[in-house]
């Protein structure tokens, strides 16, 4: 089991460039996240999927969309990047952990990303 | 805006030193989990809790929910360097998909 994956693990990009943030989990959870988080913010929810099919927006969804390709893969694209979407950005799933009878959430390693 | 708050934000204790790491709110969570975060990777998650009153141990670790599930407690027993790292804790209601986030508490254990 690899749990969640996310690529790539950094990435720079020019004002006004392109990309999308690439999210996989392998444990059969239902909901799939997107969250943000900068020094001295804590993490902030950019989009969240409850389950395939639907996403829904999250705190800080401005600049970002988000599809979910299937029940294990789930996408964050910014269209044109701003110096102000320099941040960690994280992937989660969340599903009932093993022997557990309620939901818990489990995160990815990351991806670093730098806007110029 | 629901709002989770941890205290306290930054704490740097020497090894074998005992202490702990609140996380209030106002309103009721159905479950609150914990997580260890260390630099450059994502946060691990330590424990859920999910009954109101319940204790939770992990080795050194010990996780309180409180009675009326809206707040939570983190109590580390002689504290040692590996346990150094960001401490969050997060709070899901009853309904919702979303968890609520609390900002953190930074520890720090000098060897």
């Amino acid at each position: 089991n690899a749990g969640v994956t996310q690529t790539p693990k950094f990435q720079v990009l020019k004002t006004g460039q392109s990309m999308t943030l690439q999210c996989a989990q392998d444990m059969n959870h239902n909901s799939m996240y997107w969250y943000r988080q900068d020094p001295g913010m804590g993490l902030r929810l950019i989009y969240y999927s409850a389950s395939e099919g639907t996403t829904d927006k999250g705190e800080v969804p401005n600049g970002y969309n988000v599809s979910r390709l299937n029940k294990r893969e789930f996408s964050l694209r910014l269209e044109s990047a701003a110096p102000s979407q320099t941040s960690v950005y994280f992937c989660a799933s969340t599903g009932q952990g093993p022997g557990a009878g309620y939901n818990e959430q489990f995160f990815g390693p990351g991806t670093r990303l730098t806007v110029l | 805006t629901q709002l989770l708050e941890q205290s306290p934000q930054f704490l740097s204790i020497q090894e074998g030193e005992n202490l702990t790491v609140y996380c209030n709110s106002s309103s009721v969570f159905s479950s609150l989990q914990w997580y260890r975060q260390e630099p450059g990777e994502g946060p691990v998650l330590l424990v859920t809790v999910v009954t109101g009153g319940e204790v939770k141990k992990l080795k050194r670790l010990t996780f309180q929910f409180g009675d009326a599930r809206k707040d939570s407690s983190l109590h580390i027993t002689a504290a040692q360097p590996g346990d150094t790292g960001l401490y969050l804790c997060a709070g899901l209601h009853s309904g919702t998909y979303k968890y609520i986030f609390g900002t953190g508490t930074r520890l720090k254990v000098l060897a």
